[in-house]
């Protein structure tokens, strides 16, 4: 059975960073590519970014790119978002997924950004 | 970036109805089309990919079609488990944009 486990949510300043992990299982990390996804409170689905395979692609939503990274660590089943320079918008659950488009996604972990 | 756009926002139907969920492209898309199912409190559910691939597991009253700039979902004879929001999601170029969501209430 499929199963990604986000953790490192939390509260943050604005300005701050964070570093969201998915740890995977049930499937061959390796052969996948990953994507985060995330969900503002009562609003829709914002696609975040995405890695490719071998990791050696990755993806940004223009709201993101230049402040979120993210990575990849097949030796541990794990995926990564690092969030630097964080603002109040950035507040909302996210979401770990396999694949590009995916029936396999993980809990959620909320992020919120407020002083 | 491709911006899609679902109508309508919000939908009232009862239960047995049939009913048609429509996102538009600002550009082709081709087939590259999903569609989710969310229920609240729930992360979302893939339905369909490939703008008609059913996903395993999902009732055959789902369904979607057609290409390039206007695709639809069609849910027929609603169940009372359908009630939740949908959302397409466009897999043709990053970023993988999401519709605003539908939402789908009982009558």
């Amino acid at each position: 059975e499929v199963q990604l486990v986000e953790s490192g949510g939390g509260l943050v300043q604005p300005g701050g960073s964070l570093r969201l992990s998915c740890a995977a299982s049930g499937f061959t990390f390796s052969s996948y590519a990953m994507t985060w996804v995330r969900q503002a409170p009562g609003k829709g689905l914002e696609w975040v970014s995405g890695i490719s395979i071998s990791g050696d692609r990755t993806y940004y939503a223009d709201s993101v790119k230049g402040r979120f990274t993210i990575s990849r660590d097949d030796s541990k089943s794990t995926l990564y978002l690092q969030m630097n320079s964080l603002r109040a918008e950035d507040t909302a659950i996210y979401y770990c997924a396999k694949d590009w488009f995916s029936g396999s996604w993980g809990q959620g972990s909320l992020v919120t950004v407020s002083s | 970036d491709i911006q899609m756009t679902q109508s309508p926002s919000s939908l009232s139907a009862s239960v047995g109805d049939r009913v048609t969920i429509t996102c538009r492209a600002s550009q082709s898309i081709s087939t590259y089309l999903n569609w989710y199912q969310q229920r609240p409190g729930q992360a979302p559910k893939l339905l369909i990919y490939a703008a008609s691939s059913l996903q395993s597991g999902v009732p055959s009253r789902f369904s979607g079609s057609g290409s390039g700039t206007d695709l639809t979902l069609t849910i027929s004879n609603l169940q009372p488990e359908d009630f939740a929001s949908y959302y397409c999601q466009q897999s043709y170029r990053t970023p993988y944009t999401f519709g605003q969501g539908t939402k789908l209430e009982i009558k």
